[in-house]
């Protein structure tokens, strides 16, 4: 059974870098595209970005020229970057897996507990 | 992008009466594939997102019978047959055509 495990730091300050690893287990990162999601304290979801092994990234339009998403395969990690950081970007952040099978498209099918990144000085 | 609009926001239900969610987006999410990329998910408090329903219609493994999706276009409904105490949360629509992913605003279920 596939599980999702994100980490890094809690405390991140305004202006510098967030950094998040989502470590797979039980699967491979080598095949299915993996997700960041995000929610603000009190607030809905909001996509991030995803990829897939193959390289390929794709970006919520509203954070793409501050976020990376990049994979360590030796690892079994994919990890976050979210740059310039404000308080606005103080959320839970999940990682989650999607999963193409028999001809379905299951998104976000699994799901990390989620780590609280607060920005603030 | 495509806009998610979910209704109501807020839901109060009595046990084994039955609960209706609508969505709808800005633009059709039938795909070119000829399928339509519009899931369901339930965040019961202090939990993660579950996947309830994929495209459309179909229940995720797992998830009970009472749980029931559809629509096509731009519509969608997820209705639960009978409500009981475990089905507290909230429950957002989510759409995935070309992968490029929005949420609706999201419906909290609460239980009189």
């Amino acid at each position: 059974q596939v599980q999702l495990q994100e980490s890094g730091p809690r405390l991140v300050k305004p202006s510098e870098t967030l950094s998040l690893t989502c470590t797979v287990s039980g699967g491979s990162i080598r095949s299915h595209y993996w997700s960041w999601i995000r929610q603000p304290p009190g607030k809905g979801l909001e996509w991030i970005g995803s990829f897939d092994y193959s390289g390929s990234t794709i970006y919520n339009p509203s954070l793409k020229s501050r976020v990376t998403i990049s994979a360590d395969t030796s690892k079994n990690q994919f990890s976050l970057s979210v740059r310039s950081v404000t308080a606005a970007d103080t959320s839970m952040y999940y990682c989650a897996r999607d999963f193409y099978e028999g001809g379905y498209y299951y998104a976000m099918d699994v799901w990390g507990q989620g780590t609280t990144v607060t920005v603030s000085s | 992008d495509i806009v998610m609009t979910q209704t109501p926001l807020s839901l109060s239900v009595t046990p084994g009466q039955p609960a209706s969610i609508s969505c709808k987006s800005s633009q059709s999410l039938l795909h070119s594939d000829g399928k339509t990329y519009l899931y369901w998910y339930l965040q019961r408090p202090g939990q993660s997102p579950q996947l309830l329903i994929y495209e459309v219609s179909n229940r995720f493994s797992g998830v009970s019978d009472r749980f029931s999706g559809s629509g096509s276009g731009t519509d969608f409904t997820l209705k639960i047959s009978r409500v009981e105490a475990e089905d507290v949360g909230v429950y957002y629509c989510m759409q995935g055509i070309h992968l490029l992913y929005t949420f609706g605003q999201g419906t909290k279920l609460e239980i009189k």
